[in-house]
């Protein structure tokens, strides 16, 4: 199946800074998924990545929160802007990957902590 | 819009007792199901998927898991648990190039 490599793995930022994860895959993938998991919660999408278009984003996530770029077809980053202790959650990556017969692989996920 | 239950949050078993994890999904259509497990620290990993034919479906680490339409369940099983299957379980249904998760199920197991 696809690799795909998340960096960093984890961090611990002040409230009010940004923070780049970036997403990059092993193979070239049509579409990217950013997902965020809170604490002891399940995962929940935060938008799709196609390359060379917009993001499209889910109820409740706004750009100007998590800008994302997509610039080629191995790499996406997600931007977590203006950060507040409630954005501290694991923040993962997914492609479907047509090497695992289309199910969705995930990255190894981003430990955000906000103090 | 879909939507993924897993009944249980917790459960516990015995090492080498036998295990059944469920899922009920809502979807109008066939849906893609996929179940997923993630240990303390990790991400995640893909253990089975079902897209369609056989409705029992192999995947690794000796899971299996059953396709009910009419139940609108795709349960997860496995034989004998082995104390590193200790972790959480996700299962997803797919649609329109997304995935919607449960809450998870976190399996724990005892010596």
């Amino acid at each position: 199946s696809a690799v795909i490599s998340q960096k960093p793995s984890r961090d611990i930022c002040q409230r009010g800074t940004s923070l780049t994860i970036q997403c990059q895959v092993d193979s070239q993938v049509t579409m990217m998924f950013w997902y965020r998991q809170q604490p002891g919660q399940s995962l929940t999408l935060i938008a799709t990545a196609n390359q060379g278009s917009e993001a499209t984003y889910e109820s409740g996530f706004v750009i100007d929160k998590f800008p994302i770029s997509r610039p080629n077809l191995t790499f996406s980053t997600l931007t977590v802007s203006n950060m507040s202790p409630e954005d501290s959650s694991i923040y993962l990556c997914s492609v479907v990957d047509p090497t695992a017969n289309y199910g969705y692989t995930f990255g190894s996920g981003t430990r955000l902590t906000v103090v | 819009a879909q939507s993924v239950t897993q009944p249980d949050i917790h459960i516990t078993v015995s090492e080498g007792a036998s295990l059944e994890l469920r899922c009920n999904y809502s979807y109008g259509a066939t849906p893609y199901l996929f179940w997923y497990v993630q240990s303390p620290g990790q991400g995640l990993q893909l253990l089975l998927k079902y897209f369609s034919g056989d409705t029992l479906v192999q995947g690794i680490k000796g899971f299996e898991a059953e396709f009910k339409r009419s139940q609108s369940s795709f349960n997860l099983r496995k034989p004998s648990v082995h104390w590193s299957d200790a972790a959480e379980y996700f299962c997803a249904v797919g649609a329109s190039n997304m995935l919607t998760f449960g809450g998870g199920t976190r399996l724990m197991v005892k010596p």
